[in-house]
């Protein structure tokens, strides 16, 4: 059974950093595309970031870029978000989600979810 | 503002169809055929319910359909159940710079 965990999520002040990571099992992790997408509370869904199994190929939210750092250890079957600078804006639900395909978007696991909160 | 544009809300009566639109551009779901579609309950994580335009993951009722024409996708959920009541997202890839875009979101609400 396809399982993703994540965690590391909780409040943090403006301008703070956060690391959150996802425990992957059930599939074989290495052969997979993995994605973030976040929820802000109420609202829809914003893709985050991907990365290839390889981590050859990293792509990024054009307004994240420079901020959020996303990684893998396919030794470990764990994906991470590494996010620094955070703002109330990055308040949200982040679901660790497997793709389907290389590159596409067909995303048919995903997380329970971790909620980040940016507040003073 | 979403990138893919979807109405705010559908409703049908138990039994009847639905069918939720979901509006992009020559550059994302007129292009490529990576559309995909997600039920999301409150609470809960999303669920892929068509990928690739028109298919449907093992496990998904074939009451869900999903078409494309020109730069729309639609979703389409025939024979209407109350579990069928939840959030409705597209998504589509859009290339190597935006990656992937989502819509808006549609409740669809079994009468």
């Amino acid at each position: 059974e396809v399982q993703l965990v994540e965690s590391g999520g909780g409040l943090v002040k403006p301008g703070g950093s956060l690391r959150l990571s996802c425990a992957a099992s059930g599939f074989s992790f290495s052969r997979y595309s993995m994605n973030w997408v976040r929820q802000a509370p109420g609202k829809g869904l914003e893709w985050v970031s991907s990365i290839s199994g390889g981590s050859g190929n990293i792509y990024y939210k054009d307004s994240l870029k420079g901020r959020f750092t996303i990684s893998r250890d396919n030794a470990r079957n764990s994906l991470n978000l590494q996010m620094n600078s955070l703002t109330a804006e990055d308040t949200a639900v982040y679901y660790c989600v497997r793709d389907l395909s290389e590159v596409g978007g067909n995303f048919d696991y995903w997380g329970q979810g971790t909620l980040v909160t940016v507040s003073s | 503002q979403s990138a893919l544009t979807q109405p705010p809300s559908a409703s049908g009566s138990p039994g009847q169809s639905v069918t939720i639109s979901c509006t992009g551009t020559s550059s994302d779901v007129g292009l490529y055929n990576y559309v995909s579609w997600y039920q999301q309950h409150p609470g809960k994580a999303p669920k892929l319910m068509i990928f690739e335009v028109s298919h449907r993951p093992s496990g998904v009722p074939d009451r869900f359909s999903g078409s494309r024409s020109g730069n729309t996708a639609s979703l389409t959920v025939s024979g209407l159940q109350a579990e069928d009541e939840a959030n409705y997202y597209c998504s589509s890839y859009a290339g190597s710079n935006n990656f992937v875009v989502f819509g808006g979101g549609t409740k669809v609400t079994v009468l």
